[in-house]
C-alpha cells in the first residue's frame, strides 16, 4: 500500500468553480498534512498545513483532515487561470523525519 | 522573507563524473532534505539531516550519493559517480523541527549525458 495516494486524474473546472482534491494516507501515526503547489518545472510551494481533523480556511483554499478515515483533502473555490498547477499532499509522520508525497493532482482551470 | 535556495539551477555532466549539489537552507531550520523528482514522476524522498547526521535515508540513496554539511550554512548533496538515470530535479527542503511546513529551494535540474 503506497503511503500517500492521489489517485483522480487530470481535473478541469471552469473559471470561479471549485475544485476539489482528495488524498489518502497509510500510516495511522501520521500527524501533519499538508498541501503543496506545483507549476511546470518549479518546486513545490507550501499551500496549507493542518494538523487536526476538521476544516482550516486560508483564503480561497480550504483544507479537510479526517484522522478516522486516513484522510485529507483540498478545496479551491473561485478557481482562477493561476490556479493551474500540480497539487501535491504531503504527510508526515512522528518519529519518522521525511515528507512523504502523493504523485499530485493536476488542476487546470477553463477561462 | 527566508527561502532556501539552491545553485546552480542547472547542471549537465557527462556519465560517471562526480556531481556536488549545493543548498542553503532557511537560517533557523533543523532539518535539512533532499528529494528528486524525475520528469513526469511524484517528489521522492532522498534522505534527511539533522544534527550533523544522516537521520533517515531512503532506498534510492545507495553509496554513489552523500550529503554533508560543511559550514554553518550550505548543506551538499554529492553524487559520486552519475548515471544517465540520475537525470531530474533536486530539491533541498528544510523545516524547523519534524512535522512543521517544509519550504523547498528552487531546484536543480541535472542533465546526465
Amino acid at each position: 500500500q503506497k503511503e500517500v495516494e492521489q489517485n483522480s486524474g487530470p481535473l478541469s473546472v471552469p473559471e470561479g468553480a471549485i475544485a476539489s482534491l482528495n488524498c489518502t494516507y497509510s500510516d495511522r501515526g501520521s500527524q501533519s498534512f499538508f498541501w503543496y503547489r506545483q507549476y511546470s518545472g518549479k518546486s513545490p510551494e507550501l499551500i496549507m498545513s493542518i494538523y487536526s481533523n476538521g476544516d482550516k480556511e486560508d483564503g480561497r483554499f480550504t483544507a479537510q483532515l479526517n484522522k478516522a478515515s486516513q484522510y485529507v483533502s483540498l478545496l479551491i473555490r473561485d478557481s482562477q487561470p493561476s490556479d493551474s498547477a500540480t497539487y501535491l499532499c504531503a504527510v508526515s509522520s512522528y518519529g519518522n523525519n521525511r515528507l512523504a508525497f502523493g504523485k499530485g493532482n493536476q488542476v487546470v482551470v477553463i477561462p | 522573507e527566508p527561502e532556501v535556495t539552491q545553485t546552480p539551477s542547472h547542471q549537465v555532466t557527462q556519465m560517471g563524473q562526480e556531481v556536488i549539489l549545493r543548498c542553503v537552507p532557511i537560517s533557523n531550520h533543523l532539518y535539512f532534505y533532499w528529494y528528486r523528482q524525475i520528469l513526469g514522476q511524484k517528489v521522492e524522498f532522498l534522505v534527511s539531516f539533522y544534527n550533523n547526521e544522516i537521520s533517515e535515508k531512503s532506498e534510492i540513496f545507495d553509496d554513489q550519493f552523500s550529503v554533508e554539511r560543511p559550514d554553518g550554512s550550505n548543506f551538499t548533496l554529492k553524487i559520486r559517480s552519475t548515471k544517465l538515470e540520475d537525470s531530474a530535479m533536486y530539491f533541498c527542503a528544510s523545516r524547523v523541527t519534524v512535522n512543521t511546513e517544509a519550504f523547498f529551494g528552487q531546484g536543480t535540474r541535472l542533465t546526465v549525458v
